[in-house]
């Protein structure tokens, strides 16, 4: 069974154009996480939701927006996508409590810009 | 701030051999630590943490991982590879703390299993 789902899994868009992509879970978890992974590196920390309350990470550049209109769903937007934007892009979901969670990950976005 | 370290870029193993892949933290504070594993275009997948408690942690697939606090280590072992482990293994930390999420990655080691 889908958990942490993500559409669509592969997102051509071309330079400047904006582009939402999507996460649902069905796992009722009140945290959400976004992600970006380049290439061979690590997943980065862009962002996260903890119910509603979002909390930026200080380096995720302003052209990265989210929004999460209920329990369920969250949305990365790019502004204006640049050649160096292109990357996974992995969401995620955690309980919360006094100890941590593992997280949930998505199986991830995979964007290319032209 | 907090980092992980994961030493090696890849791991080869022969099938039936016991494995490590090595991972090393600095936290200012107590750590929470994690492995996950990622599959060719998937997600990761959880593997197994350390909170507190016993610093021999049991996990996933057959996976275990041992906390060495002196050391600031938290190395993934399992006793016996299979090809089917061949992956990109990630070692993560948390800082302990109320309000923090923020968890860091290790660049990632690739594991291979040969037949």
């Amino acid at each position: 069974d889908a958990m942490v789902i993500q559409n669509p899994r592969y997102q051509v868009t071309q330079f400047g154009k904006p582009v939402t992509l999507s996460c649902s879970q069905t796992l009722n978890h009140n945290v959400m996480y976004w992600y970006q992974q380049k290439s061979s590196q690590a997943p980065k920390l862009l962002f996260h939701y903890y119910d509603k309350d979002f909390n930026n990470e200080a380096d995720t550049p302003d052209n990265f927006q989210s929004r999460r209109p209920n329990t369920s769903f969250c949305f990365l937007d790019i502004r204006s996508p640049g050649l160096g934007d292109a990357a996974m892009y992995l969401c995620a979901t955690s309980r919360d409590g006094p100890l941590p969670y593992e997280q949930y990950f998505g199986p991830g976005t995979r964007l290319t810009v032209t | 701030a907090q980092s992980v370290a994961q030493p090696e870029d890849q791991v080869n193993v022969a099938e039936g051999n016991p494995l490590t892949v090595k991972c090393t933290y600095s936290v200012s504070g107590n750590p929470y630590l994690f492995w996950y594993v990622q599959y060719p275009n998937r997600g990761l997948q959880f593997l197994l943490k350390y909170i507190t408690g016993d610093n021999l942690v049991k996990g996933s697939y057959g996976f275990e991982a041992e906390f060495n606090k002196s050391q600031t280590s938290f190395h993934l072992k399992k006793p016996s590879a299979l090809v089917s482990d061949s992956a990109l293994y990630f070692c993560a930390v948390r800082v302990a703390g109320a309000g923090s999420y923020q968890l860091t990655f290790g660049k990632g080691t690739k594991l291979s299993v040969i037949p």
